[in-house]
């Protein structure tokens, strides 16, 4: 069962920042968050992950709430290469048979001119 | 590019048939995972392999089988196809099984 919640679609207009939310109020201390996208039928990309403090690299910046059930992925300068679904991924990484991702249906994320 | 390596990129076979997709990880890459994406399912975890060995299961039939190789590549074997198997077959790999995956392009199974 997938663990997170996410909106199924969002526009967003080029230039502008989109702000990605997602739900993972069951999320436990040694889980983390995983963002990865994945454009049309190409192998989901990944973007970011983060345990508890924000995380930000030359994608995006990832920002989880204090009490870490729920977080926020922001693409800070949208463009139309962004238009994708963005999948929200809560793994355990302590064992070995969890290591496999577990993907929800996402977020369409359109980006328009 | 995610240094993951796909082979074939497209592939046509009739119901009954059995194919071989291939994959080789990121250099360096220890693990390697199967998924597998058709449109009523979504992405759905196969099988993990880790240095040589299988790692762990996920929903992968018994007509499906994978392997891998001394040289880390690996080969997911796919027989007595149905129409149904027609998915997206993604490769992922990482360093060691509980690091960040990186996906291949994916090979398209088209099942006649």
């Amino acid at each position: 069962d997938a663990k997170t919640t996410q909106p199924p679609s969002m526009d967003c207009a080029e230039g502008r920042a989109a702000n990605l939310p997602c739900n993972h109020s069951t999320i436990s201390g040694n889980e983390y968050v995983y963002w990865y996208r994945q454009i049309h039928s190409q192998g989901p990309q990944y973007i970011i992950h983060g345990l508890k403090n924000n995380e930000t690299n030359e994608m995006a910046s990832l920002i989880i709430t204090e009490d870490r059930k729920s977080s926020t992925l922001i693409l800070p300068h949208a463009t139309l290469r962004d238009t994708a679904v963005y999948y929200c991924i809560v793994r355990d990484t302590d064992t070995g048979t969890a290591s496999k991702l577990t993907f929800g249906t996402g977020t369409r994320l359109q980006v328009t001119l | 590019d995610s240094g993951v390596t796909q082979t074939p990129k497209h592939l046509i076979t009739a119901t009954g048939q059995r194919v071989t997709l291939r994959c080789s990880p990121r250099s360096g890459d220890l693990s390697v995972y199967w998924y597998q994406q058709s449109l009523d399912q979504g992405l759905q975890f196969l099988i993990q392999y880790y240095n040589g060995e299988e790692r762990a299961k996920g929903n992968i039939l018994e007509r499906f089988s994978a392997q891998q190789f001394p040289d880390l590549h690996s080969e997911l074997n796919l027989s007595s196809l149905e129409l149904g198997d027609s998915a997206l077959y993604f490769c992922a790999s990482s360093v060691h099984a509980q690091e960040t995956q990186y996906f291949g392009p994916g090979t398209r199974l088209l099942v006649l």
